[in-house]
């Protein structure tokens, strides 16, 4: 079964720091781009980043809300994803979700044509900011 | 950045009804569009990519259409398992954003 398993959530004071793991399972994890996904208390959701898969250049990518603050890792031997996240806010406060994202493809006249999107979730890890 | 705007932002509607939601982008996205369904209390679920692309094991009672600005999400006969709130997102230019969402609820 394939599966992300987020950790690492609490409660932390502004200003402080914290971070995030997500463990996958019953896929090559070093195989896709890991993201990250947010969601405040009764809101919607928020992108937050992802990085790439070391085929692909494994670099990252952010939200402008968290780029400078938060720093996505991965250790593909382990396939765990990390976020790491300094100078806490508490607008940070939120459930964070971890995401495989993937490319999925659709023919057209023989072109292939490739579509990102978050395909599998983890349950979500709840990050408090007071 | 990219706004993208759901309409309705919540609808009530019963068991075998036809529902339509719809997705708006402040710009062109060509067809760099999903949509997520998320029960209460759980994470979302990725339903269709391309506009209208059906994710596998989706139910087919889920269609999606649109290209451009103009997006919908349509659930042809509502079933229980299907009250939630569904989200867009584009993936055509980053940041990805999303909609602010769509909550279906029983009448």
């Amino acid at each position: 079964e394939v599966q992300l398993v987020e950790s690492g959530g609490g409660l932390v004071q502004p200003g402080r720091s914290l971070r995030l793991s997500c463990t996958g399972s019953g896929f090559t994890f070093g195989d896709y781009a890991m993201g990250w996904v947010r969601q405040a208390p009764g809101k919607g959701l928020e992108w937050v980043g992802f990085i790439r898969s070391k085929h692909t250049g494994g670099t990252t990518e952010y939200a402008a809300s968290v780029k400078g603050r938060f720093t996505i890792s991965r250790d593909d031997s382990k396939s765990i994803a990390y976020l790491q996240m300094s100078s806490l806010k508490t607008e940070d406060t939120a459930v964070y979700y971890c995401t495989r994202d993937d490319d999925h493809i659709v023919v057209m006249d023989t072109i292939y044509y490739y579509y990102y999107g978050m395909d599998v979730w983890g349950q979500g890890t709840t990050v408090t900011v007071s | 950045d990219i706004q993208m705007t759901q309409s309705p932002s919540s609808l009530s509607a019963f068991v075998g009804d036809r529902v339509t939601i719809t997705c708006r982008a402040s710009q062109s996205i060509s067809n760099y569009l999903n949509w997520y369904q998320q029960k209460p209390g759980k994470a979302p679920k990725f339903l269709i990519y391309a506009a209208s692309s059906l994710q596998v094991g989706v139910s087919s009672r889920f269609s999606g259409s649109g290209s451009g600005t103009d997006f919908t999400l349509t659930i042809s006969s509502l079933q229980p398992e299907d009250f939630a709130t569904y989200f867009c997102q584009q993936s055509y230019r980053i940041p990805w954003t999303f909609g602010q969402g769509t909550k279906v609820e029983i009448k």
